[in-house]
């Protein structure tokens, strides 16, 4: 057990440029979890795979952000024609609650910049 | 509406002194309780959980938190801090209706401890 990663730690990119973020969850989780984090606050939900099904997403999750789980595997996390309103980290998190495990387990999170 | 308030954005504490960070929340259904620490340019670290059963839960690094239903609340203590306990924490909430099983969090408490 690896732990959750995520990729790339940090993102620097200019307005009006697309981005993707990848997380790798803990292997035997079936759900993976996508926050957002702000400065100085806590962190807010985004969206939530179980297995390679999207079942949720918050009303956070505008128009420009996609995210998919092939396989239920890996996720990424896409912003398109991202906004300076958009600098955050965004931190992925996996879980198995259907066997009890309701404790969500972080990765380090993708700091993004928007200049 | 369901919510989480931490009532405390900072505690500084002295060395060996004990502490304690508050957290209330509100909600009409069932919960699931926990407490993650942060360190700077990290993701999140699960001190604590409860679920069910005693109220009084013991997690990492010496820590302990008491949830108490009447006056929900889930406070975090512990007897005698240390430099390296300066972090960032965040008490979250799984509020038990529908299946995203997503947490909430509060707006976090820095706990700073002094030499």
């Amino acid at each position: 057990d690896t732990g959750v990663s995520q990729n790339p730690r940090h993102k620097i990119t200019k307005r009006g440029q697309n981005v993707t973020f990848r997380c790798d969850p803990i292997s035997e989780h079936n759900r993976l979890y996508w926050y957002r984090q702000t400065l100085g606050q806590g962190p807010e939900f985004l969206t939530y795979f179980q297995n390679e099904a999207q079942l949720e997403k918050s009303r956070l999750l505008s128009d420009r952000f996609s995210a998919e789980r092939p396989k239920g595997s890996f996720s990424t996390l896409e912003i398109q024609r991202t906004e300076q309103g958009d600098s955050a980290m965004y931190l992925c998190a996996s879980s198995f609650p259907e066997l009890g495990v309701y404790e969500q387990y972080f990765g380090p999170g993708t700091r993004l910049t928007v200049t | 509406a369901q919510s989480v308030t931490q009532l405390d954005s900072q505690v500084p504490v002295f060395e060996e002194a004990p502490v304690e960070l508050r957290c209330n929340y509100s909600s009409s259904v069932s919960v699931y309780l926990f407490w993650y620490v942060q360190y700077p340019n990290q993701g999140l670290q699960l001190l604590l959980k409860y679920l069910s059963g005693s109220t009084l839960v013991k997690g990492i690094n010496g820590f302990e938190a008491e949830f108490n239903k009447s006056q929900t609340s889930f406070h975090l203590r512990k007897p005698s801090v240390h430099i390296s306990d300066t972090a960032e924490y965040f008490c979250a909430v799984i509020f038990v209706s529908g299946s995203a099983r997503q947490l909430t969090f509060g707006s976090g408490t820095q706990l700073t401890v002094l030499p």
